[in-house]
């Protein structure tokens, strides 16, 4: 039972920021917005969370929206090696995150 | 530490052998998660450790399926007459968590990779 909503797929260009989208109108008022990311053949990876202000990391920018119903995972400067599945997860604690199917981002050169 | 530890990476198997899988986390992370993916899907929770207790098994985890973590340290995935079905990455993170312990999100290990034939 997804509670978020995420397009399977998108493109970007190297070198370019890549904005990825996520819905999650049924969001309660104690859950956090978590994103991680799956390269190929390997474990996901943590990238970023956030409750209700924007955050922002080493690795990414999370800006969740004033009604928190929708997020966007923000990378600035997209290279070829970001090419993953990014998962945006909804949680209250820190287990049990239930994925989604995600969206493959794929960077182009 | 070089993060989660899996082993092995890869598992092929007979229908009907039993298997078992080793985690090994990050020394100082108290939790410990297993989860199953298979091919096009997101992770799916299995089971979670807080230190060596099991807090949570998913109803995915049937009576096949049985995990351990002795001592809070290593983990075990132990899976009884494997089915074609069990075919699927097991994955293992790990975490720091509690009371007044900022998230600092879950470690995954690389996964093995089970192939029931």
């Amino acid at each position: 039972d997804a509670k978020t909503t995420q397009p399977p797929s998108m493109d970007c260009a190297e070198g370019r920021a890549a904005n990825l989208p996520c819905n999650h109108s049924t969001i309660s008022g104690n859950e956090y917005v978590y994103w991680y990311r799956q390269i190929h053949s390997q474990g996901p990876q943590y990238i970023i969370h956030g409750l209700k202000n924007n955050e922002t990391n080493e690795m990414a920018s999370l800006i969740i929206t004033e009604d928190r119903k929708s997020s966007t995972l923000i990378l600035p400067h997209a290279t070829l090696r970001d090419t993953a599945v990014y998962y945006c997860i909804l949680g209250g604690s820190n287990y049990k995150l239930t994925f989604g199917k995600g969206t493959l981002l794929t960077v182009n050169p | 530490d070089t993060g989660v530890s899996q082993d092995p990476r890869h598992k092929i198997t007979k229908r009907g052998q039993n298997v078992t899988f080793r985690c090994d986390p990050i020394s100082e992370h108290n939790r410990l998660y297993w989860y199953r993916q298979t091919l096009g899907q997101g992770p799916e929770f299995l089971t979670y450790f807080q230190n060596e207790a099991q807090l949570e098994k998913s109803r995915l985890l049937s009576d096949r399926f049985s995990a351990e973590r002795p001592k809070g340290s290593f983990s075990t995935l132990e899976i009884q007459r494997t089915e074609q079905g069990d075919s699927a990455m097991y994955l293992c993170a790990s975490s720091h968590g509690g009371a007044g312990v900022s998230y600092e999100g879950y470690t995954f290990g690389s996964g093995t990779r089970l192939t029931v034939v």
